[in-house]
C-alpha cells in the first residue's frame, strides 16, 4: 500500500519569504510524484510532477520539487512566495503497479498563508 | 481546450436515497477518476474507469459505483445514502492505461450534502 505525509499542516509566510514544503510516500516500487494545488474558491490544479530523470523538476509560477530516492521524499520549493501563492498544496503519488496501479494517494494537505 | 466538468455543483439528499453525479473528461481523455474529498479524511481515491471497464476501486463499499459510457463520460452512483457520504466528490480525467506518465486533471466537483 501507498501513503503520503504532508509535514505541515498549516504553513504562515511573509511575501518574499523562500518556502519549502514536506512530502514523504510509502511505496516499496516505482513511483511518479505530483504536487497539486487549490487556490481559494478554485479547483485542484498540477502544479508539477515527477516521473523519472532529473530529479529537480521545475512546475509553473516559479514552483520546483526534488525528489529524493534514499528518503523517499519529494519537497516542494519556491525561492520568494507572493500573496497570490495562498492556497492549499497537496503532494501525491502514484505506485505504478499491483492495486496502486492508477490509484493517486494524496497526502493530508498543506495550507499556505501569505501576508503582503 | 476544455477541462473536467461535473455535474450538478451541488446536490442535496436525505439518507437512504440515491445520488447520481456526473463527468466529462478533457476531449481526448479515455481514463476518468472518482475521489471523495471528505471533512477530516482527506482527498481518497474511489474508483477508475478505462475505456468502459473499472480497472481499480478504492476502499469504498459496493454502494459507491459507477461506469463510463463509450463517449468516455462517467456516472459515480451512490446508494443507500449515509450521512458520513457528505463530501465533495471529485473526478479527473487522463490519457489513458494509468501508464508511466499519466497524468490527472481534475474537475471543480460535486458537493454531496445528505440530510
Amino acid at each position: 500500500a501507498q501513503s503520503v505525509s504532508q509535514h505541515n499542516h498549516h504553513v504562515i509566510l511573509s511575501e518574499a519569504a523562500s518556502l519549502e514544503l514536506g512530502c514523504n510516500y510509502s511505496y516499496g516500487g516505482t513511483v511518479n510524484l505530483f504536487w497539486y494545488v487549490q487556490y481559494p474558491g478554485q479547483h485542484l490544479q498540477l502544479l508539477l510532477k515527477y516521473f523519472s530523470g532529473d530529479p529537480l523538476v521545475k512546475g509553473i509560477k516559479g514552483f520546483e520539487a526534488e525528489f529524493i530516492k534514499s528518503k523517499f521524499s519529494f519537497n516542494l520549493r519556491k525561492p520568494s512566495v507572493q500573496w497570490s501563492d495562498t492556497a492549499e498544496y497537496f503532494c501525491a503519488v502514484n505506485g505504478l503497479g499491483g492495486t496502486s496501479y492508477g490509484k493517486l494517494t494524496f497526502g493530508q494537505g498543506t495550507i499556505l498563508t501569505v501576508h503582503p | 481546450e476544455a477541462g473536467v466538468t461535473q455535474s450538478p455543483t451541488h446536490l442535496i439528499k436525505t439518507r437512504g436515497q440515491q445520488a447520481t453525479l456526473r463527468c466529462s473528461p478533457i476531449s481526448g481523455h479515455t481514463s476518468v477518476y472518482w475521489y471523495q474529498q471528505a471533512l477530516g479524511l482527506g482527498l481518497q481515491f474511489l474508483l477508475w474507469y478505462d475505456e468502459g471497464e473499472e480497472r481499480n476501486r478504492g476502499n469504498f463499499p459496493p454502494r459507491f459505483s459507477g461506469r463510463q459510457f463509450p463517449n468516455y463520460s462517467s456516472e459515480l452512483n451512490v446508494n443507500a445514502l449515509e450521512l458520513e457520504d457528505s463530501a465533495l466528490y471529485l473526478c479527473a480525467s487522463s490519457w489513458g492505461g494509468g501508464g508511466e506518465t499519466d497524468t490527472q486533471y481534475f474537475g471543480p466537483g460535486t458537493r454531496l450534502t445528505v440530510l
